[in-house]
C-alpha cells in the first residue's frame, strides 16, 4: 500500500469549515483513499473513502485531487465533538486497512 | 442493533498468564480482523479473518492465535501474557475483504504486570 503523510495537529474555530489534508504520493490506480477518526480513546470511526472522484456523505467530503497524489477531509461545519485524531489510509483491494500516526484535529470554542 | 461488541473492556493479567478476548458482529460481515494500538501510536493489525474458516497473520502475530468460531465472531488469545501486550485491543468487522469500510468496537483495555 502506498504511504500517506499527514501534519501531526491542526487547530480549527467551532463553526468553521475544518480542512484536513493527506499526501499520498505513491498511490496506485487501483487504490481507495480512506477515511478514520478515532475520539479520545474509542473505536475508530468510518467517515469516507473514494477512488478518484469527489465524495460526499453527511459527515464529510473527501476532494481527491486529479493527479490522485493528495486528498483533502473537510468537515464543513466542525464542532467541539469533532475534536479527534483523523487518518487517512490508502488501501488496495487485496490488501488490509494500515493506520498511520494521524492528525489530531482539535476544535476550538 | 450493537454492531461490534467486545468484552471484556478491561482486563489486568500476570506475566505467563493466559485469557480470550472475544469480538462479536452482528452486522452479518463476513471479514473481522483484531488490531493493538500502543500509546500515541496507530493501530497495528494483528490478524483477521478474510471470510468465516480461515484466518491470516497481519503485521504483528506473534504471541497470539485466533479463532474465528462462526460468522459473528472472531476470538483473540494471548497464551501466555507479556508486558509487551500491555495494550488496548480494537476488534473489527467489515462487509466483504477488500474495498469495505471497517467498523470498530470500542476495545479491550489489557495491562500485563
Amino acid at each position: 500500500d502506498a504511504k500517506t503523510t499527514q501534519p501531526p495537529s491542526m487547530d480549527c474555530a467551532e463553526g468553521r469549515a475544518a480542512n484536513l489534508p493527506c499526501n499520498h504520493s505513491t498511490i496506485s490506480g487501483n487504490e481507495y483513499v480512506y477515511w478514520y477518526r478515532q475520539i479520545h480513546s474509542q473505536g475508530p470511526q468510518y467517515i469516507i473513502h473514494g477512488l478518484k472522484n469527489n465524495e460526499t456523505n453527511e459527515m464529510a467530503s473527501l476532494i481527491i485531487t486529479e493527479d490522485r497524489k493528495s486528498s483533502t477531509l473537510i468537515l464543513p461545519h466542525a464542532t467541539l465533538r469533532d475534536t479527534a485524531v483523523y487518518y487517512c489510509i490508502v488501501r488496495s483491494f487485496n490488501n488490509d486497512m494500515r493506520f498511520g500516526a494521524g492528525t489530531r484535529l482539535t476544535v476550538k470554542p | 442493533n450493537a454492531g461490534v461488541t467486545q468484552t471484556p473492556k478491561f482486563q489486568v493479567l500476570k506475566t505467563g498468564q493466559s485469557m480470550t478476548l472475544q469480538c462479536a458482529q452482528d452486522m452479518n460481515h463476513n471479514s473481522m480482523y483484531w488490531y493493538r494500538q500502543d500509546p500515541g501510536m496507530g493501530l497495528r493489525l494483528i490478524y483477521y479473518s478474510a471470510s468465516e474458516g480461515t484466518t491470516d497473520k497481519g503485521e504483528v502475530p506473534n504471541g497470539y492465535n485466533v479463532s474465528r468460531l462462526n460468522k459473528r465472531e472472531f476470538s483473540l488469545r494471548l497464551e501466555s501474557a507479556a508486558p509487551s501486550q500491555t495494550s488496548v485491543y480494537f476488534c473489527a468487522s467489515s462487509l466483504t475483504w477488500g474495498n469495505s469500510p471497517l467498523h470498530f468496537g470500542n476495545g479491550t483495555r489489557l495491562t500485563v504486570t
